[in-house]
């Protein structure tokens, strides 16, 4: 199986702040790699699609990188509905498929 | 616009078999753009796969559940359901059904019913 090792698994910034979420595969998927974004008691929300494709209607300052086995999620301006929990996900022809253990990103 | 929604006993004894069912309004269950799926979230923790079905295609299952569950479509209720048996308190979780609607994945969700609190418990 492929696993899926998000780091950190909590971090905390203020509004206004850059911050990068790291996803490692332990093997390559090439770009099959998707972020969501969950909020307390709601269900995920795609945010990125083949690593760095934005979903329709998320804001701009999110952006997606990488490629092989180490991709990153940024939020450029952290703003305060961005406080929440993010998953990364591989959706590679690798069967089965698996979400990372998921980040908190927290108010500082 | 797509919309789900999960229903089903939100309490199961140990030993006895869980049965959700996912409503689909907004289009069909048979579209050959949709992909179906199940996900589940124990309380505080993160989100496992359970499984993906697509109409007139196959069925794949997270291999750690697989000989305990069945996911299917009722195409005349256009609905998905999901059945785990033997649970126990393990399996309890928050049960999301979700949707990939642009025809190529098993499991990139773009939308996602709102969920349900299942609780094993005797």
């Amino acid at each position: 199986d492929i696993q899926m090792t998000q780091s950190p698994s909590t971090l905390s910034a203020s509004v206004g702040d850059r911050v990068t979420i790291t996803c490692r595969a332990s093997q390559s998927i090439n770009s099959w790699l998707a972020w969501y974004q969950q909020k307390p008691g709601k269900a995920p929300k795609l945010l990125i699609y083949k690593a760095s494709s934005l979903e329709n209607g998320v804001p701009s300052r999110f952006s997606g990188s990488g490629s092989g086995t180490e991709f990153t999620l940024t939020i450029s301006s952290l703003q305060p509905d961005d406080f929440a929990t993010y998953y990364c996900q591989h959706y590679s022809s690798t069967y089965p498929w698996t979400f990372g253990q998921g980040t908190d990103l927290e108010i500082k | 616009q797509l919309q789900m929604q999960e229903s089903g006993p939100g309490l199961v004894k140990p030993s006895e078999t869980l049965s959700l069912t996912c409503t689909v309004s907004g289009g069909s269950i048979r579209a050959t753009n949709y992909y179906w799926g199940w996900i589940r979230q124990p309380p505080g923790k993160g989100l496992e796969w359970i499984g993906s079905i697509y109409y007139g295609g196959s069925t794949y299952y997270n291999p750690s559940l697989k000989s305990r569950v069945t996911i299917s479509v009722d195409t005349s209720k256009n609905q998905l359901s999901l059945k785990l048996n033997s649970v126990t308190a393990a399996d309890t979780s928050v049960y999301y059904c979700a949707s990939h609607t642009r025809g190529y994945s098993y499991v990139l969700f773009d939308s996602w019913g709102q969920g349900t609190l299942v609780t094993v418990s005797s």
